[in-house]
């Protein structure tokens, strides 16, 4: 079984601060995705990554950075954290191209203060 | 680039009737359509997906059907029971190309009434 996990379930951070979100996936695939989760706004992507040291901007990029130096592990910063991104962050990995069959991880609930 | 509609975004079935989802795409070079689950406080879950090549896909009490002339896949659950419900995203994406990406619906919270 898959299994994608994420370094925080909740977390609370002030508004300027830099924030860090990991994201850990077991089963050697190639595609790493991030994604912010709104009432109403559905899955939006961030961010996502093809391949160690790669990446590409999603949907809204804007106010992020990724990174990723080893192949299971995909990190989302946010460098100034400001109130608007208090979402519900989640990450998904998948072994085909596109996200075919993405497993997501349990998500990280972010509020900015 | 890709946009998905996804309609209704609240849909209540008594249970044991079944519950149809529908979504639409607009690249029709989109090949690849998940549906995803995700029940409250969860993660979302891959229940079933289709390729372009597949006009439907059944498993169990899940089915999905595309139209690719009119963009449009749906999906369809029969028999419904309590443990159905929950917010499902469609999605759609372009395979074999690794620059494009997946594109989500906005979600259908579907209610399962007594």
């Amino acid at each position: 079984d898959v299994k994608v996990t994420q370094s925080s379930r909740y977390l609370v951070k002030r508004t300027g601060e830099k924030v860090f979100l990991e994201c850990v996936q077991d089963m050697d695939h190639e595609n790493m995705f991030w994604y912010r989760q709104d009432p109403g706004l559905g899955l939006r992507l961030i961010y996502f990554s093809y391949d160690v040291k790669m990446k590409e901007k999603g949907d809204i990029p804007e106010g992020y950075s990724v990174s990723r130096e080893k192949k299971e592990r995909f990190s989302l910063i946010l460098e100034s954290a400001s109130t608007n991104q208090t979402s519900m962050y989640l990450c998904a990995s998948s072994l085909g191209l596109a996200g075919v069959g993405q497993f997501f991880g349990p998500g990280t609930r972010l509020t900015v203060l | 680039g890709e946009n998905v509609e996804q309609h209704p975004s609240t849909l209540s079935v008594q249970e044991g009737d079944s519950a149809v989802i529908k979504c639409t795409y607009s690249d029709s070079a989109s090949n690849y359509f998940p549906w995803y689950k995700q029940e409250l406080g969860k993660r979302p879950q891959l229940i079933i997906d289709i390729r372009s090549n597949v006009g439907e896909k059944k498993d169990q009490r899940i089915a999905v059907t595309l139209n690719k002339t009119a963009k449009h896949f749906s999906l369809h659950i029969t028999e419904t029971q309590p443990e159905d419900s929950a917010v499902y995203f469609c999605a759609a994406s372009i395979r074999g190309d690794r620059d494009d990406k997946i594109i989500f619906g906005k979600g259908t919270r579907l209610h399962i009434l007594p």
